[in-house]
């Protein structure tokens, strides 16, 4: 039972345009959310992270929405450079319990920014 | 500075093998990890340590092992490596006071 789903394997967009890349949860105890962006070969690096107490964090080109009570979030990538196409992986987290900390992570979703 | 280091980049086992993939990390972080990345299936918890000496399960830890002797070492072990076990293998680490991981560059893993 997926806790965090990211339902678009994929994405295509413009050179220039918005991106938009979204993830959905189930569990309304997690409080904290991040992605992450993986290039082939490569390890995932954290990009942005939001607590469940905002509804916008924003960081240059790239900002995060959360909506808590639609258990959803967005992240929003204005303008979309070629250099930004990668895997971006959705993860949440709680901040109590045996599994403190813990990151639980979407199946990914692969952008593709076209020239 | 380093931060995580995976070691070997990349095996092939034949079934039945064992081996132990290697991850240290130079930052003090007292949180470590161990995800396997399927393909498109995510990044799902093998074992995690919160120190030295301690250890606990993640989602998927079935044919693994890990051990924490120090801070800085992680290492995974693979007994009677299975096809099922065919993955992209990440460690990363967190300091506690953190919310977010670093990970290293992966191991990719063969069992033929």
């Amino acid at each position: 039972d997926q806790q965090v789903k990211q339902n678009s394997p994929s994405l295509s967009v413009q050179e220039g345009r918005i991106s938009i890349l979204n993830c959905d949860y189930t569990n309304s105890m997690f409080d904290y959310f991040l992605w992450y962006k993986k290039y082939p070969a490569e390890g995932p690096t954290f990009l942005i992270s939001i607590s469940s107490i905002k509804d916008k964090n924003e960081d240059g080109r790239f900002t995060v929405f959360l909506n808590k009570s639609a258990k959803h979030l967005s992240l929003h990538i204005v303008p979309s450079q070629p250099g930004d196409s990668a895997v971006y992986f959705c993860a949440a987290s709680l901040d109590y319990g045996g599994s403190q900390g813990n990151l639980i992570f979407g199946k990914g979703t692969k952008l593709s920014v076209k020239p | 500075n380093a931060g995580v280091t995976q070691t070997p980049k990349f095996r092939i086992l034949k079934i039945g093998q064992s081996m132990t993939l290697q991850c240290t990390q130079d930052m003090n972080h007292n949180y470590m990890y161990w995800y396997r990345q399927d393909p498109g299936m995510g990044l799902k918890l093998i074992y995690y340590s919160v120190g030295a000496g301690i250890t606990d399960k993640g989602e998927v830890p079935n044919g693994y092992n890990v051990s924490r002797s120090t801070t800085e070492d992680f290492p995974l072990r693979l007994e009677l490596a299975a096809p099922s076990q065919t993955s992209v293998y990440f460690c990363a680490s967190r300091d506690p006071d953190a919310r977010s991981y670093t990970f290293g560059s992966g191991t990719r893993l063969t069992v033929v």
